[in-house]
């Protein structure tokens, strides 16, 4: 059973361009939670997803942000326009219902 | 609202000295409690976890305790070694989901 698959696992982008960010929860977990780790600190709560529906997106910034969990295939994370400050560990976590989270290795994204 | 506070760090040590790491928590009931470790470049791998008061989690040689009284979750282990280096995070789920609240982390350097 392969754990939570991110890719890819570093992006770089410049200013303006768009981010995809893919995540394959565990084989079995329904939810899906993104987080984002900025540079010395904690992880951040952004969303959290079941298939086809966004549950609770209170961490997402309110624009250039989106995220997704198709029927089929991975959960994507994408940010529009991206800035500096965009820059960050953006770690996927995958559940059963009312299990542990586990994580994926995360991808870090560079905008220069 | 829950939160979660840890002790900062870097926290030093040289190899098989007994480490803690403290954690305090505010929270609504009584939600379960995890340790989370991030070894350099990789994601956050669940390392502890203990679901009700009195409950002790352990792994790897490491426990911590789910001190209701005290609100109290501190990491602990008795002889540490250079692989043990790493960022431990505190975490609690809140609103009833595996939506974590991280604590901002504990860098651990141990050096032999």
């Amino acid at each position: 059973n392969a754990g939570v698959m991110q890719n890819p696992r570093h992006l770089v982008r410049r200013r303006g361009q768009e981010a995809r960010l893919r995540c394959s929860p565990m084989k079995g977990h329904s939810h899906v939670y993104w987080y984002r780790q900025l540079p010395e600190e904690g992880l951040k709560f952004m969303v959290y997803l079941q298939k086809e529906n966004i549950i609770d997106e209170s961490g997402m910034p309110k624009e250039r942000f989106s995220a997704e969990f198709p029927k089929e295939g991975p959960s994507i994370l994408r940010i529009q326009q991206v800035v500096r400050g965009d820059s960050a560990a953006y770690f996927c976590a995958s559940s059963p219902p009312q299990g542990a989270a586990f994580f994926g290795q995360g991808t870090r994204l560079t905008v220069v | 609202g829950d939160s979660v506070t840890q002790m900062e760090g870097p926290v030093t040590l040289s190899e098989e000295a007994f480490l803690t790491i403290n954690c305090t928590y505010t929270a609504t009931g009584y939600p379960s409690l995890f340790w989370y470790v991030q070894y350099p470049g990789e994601g956050l791998q669940l390392l502890l976890k203990a679901t009700k008061a009195d409950d002790k989690g352990s792994n790897k040689g490491f426990e911590a305790t789910y001190r209701k009284e005290t609100t109290s979750f501190h990491l602990e282990k008795g002889s540490v070694q250079v692989s043990d280096s790493a960022v431990y995070f505190c975490a609690l789920p809140i609103d009833g989901t595996d939506k974590l609240i991280f604590g901002t982390g504990t860098r651990l350097q141990v050096f032999p």
